[in-house]
């Protein structure tokens, strides 16, 4: 069992919109502003896609953003595109646990 | 440009063990802490254990402390995880991750089974 909990399954119409939610704790997600969230298509390694709750690397389209309130975080994909269906998984710090992760939603595009 | 190239994955029995190796390039390799998180097969991510920048700060995830240490050779620019004792559960791709409170780069990913 995961350390913080995603729905298994998300889906939308390319051009929608979607949120993944992403449930801890005041230990992990409620108590620091470190999380991430990584995009992983089959077979391949995750891709940070959001750090520090909001903030984009380069190179990450803008139509990706987070948010957190309390102990659950979110990851919104604007724009839907067939490319962005992959698997996206939520991260926090989790000081003396370090890193925890979420069992990861598998993001379908209709 | 920066790249983890993962090496040393392979078939292994119970009880036996494992060293995998992570080469960094394209990056100050001595300035990052780094990390291995792995993935069990159709499973998600985990992170299995840390190791800053210069080796004073470790830390092992519950489900591997006292059987893996992590270490690195900034001269070589790699990072290793040593593995004994495994089981069954630890099969796996293992992942080297680049980062501390977020991983921003991440290798290709190493096999590891572990079966009879």
């Amino acid at each position: 069992q995961s350390a913080l909990t995603q729905p298994p399954s998300a889906s939308g119409s390319p051009g929608q919109s979607v949120t993944i939610s992403c449930t801890g704790a005041s230990s992990d997600i409620g108590g620091y502003n470190y999380v991430s969230w990584y995009q992983q298509h089959p077979g391949k390694a995750p891709k940070l896609m959001i750090y520090e709750v909001t903030k984009r690397p380069s190179g990450v389209p803008d139509r990706f953003s987070g948010s957190k309130s309390g102990n659950t975080a979110s990851l919104t994909v604007s724009g839907l595109q067939a490319e962005d269906e992959a698997d996206y998984y939520c991260s926090s710090y989790a000081g003396s646990n370090f890193w925890v992760f979420g069992g990861g939603t598998k993001l379908t595009v209709l | 440009e920066v790249q983890l190239v993962e090496s040393g994955g392979g078939l292994v029995q119970p009880g036996g063990s494992l060293r995998l190796s992570c080469a960094g390039s394209g990056f100050t390799f001595s300035s990052y802490s780094m990390d291995w998180v792995r993935q069990a097969p159709g499973k998600g991510l985990e992170w299995v254990s840390y190791i800053s920048g210069s080796s004073s700060t470790i830390y092992y995830a519950d489900s591997v402390k006292g059987r893996f240490t992590i270490s690195r050779d900034n001269a070589k620019n790699s990072l290793y995880l040593q593995m004994n004792s495994l089981r069954a559960e630890d099969t796996a791709v293992y992942y080297c991750a680049r980062g501390d409170f977020w991983a921003d780069y991440w290798g290709q990913g190493a096999l590891v089974t572990v079966s009879s």
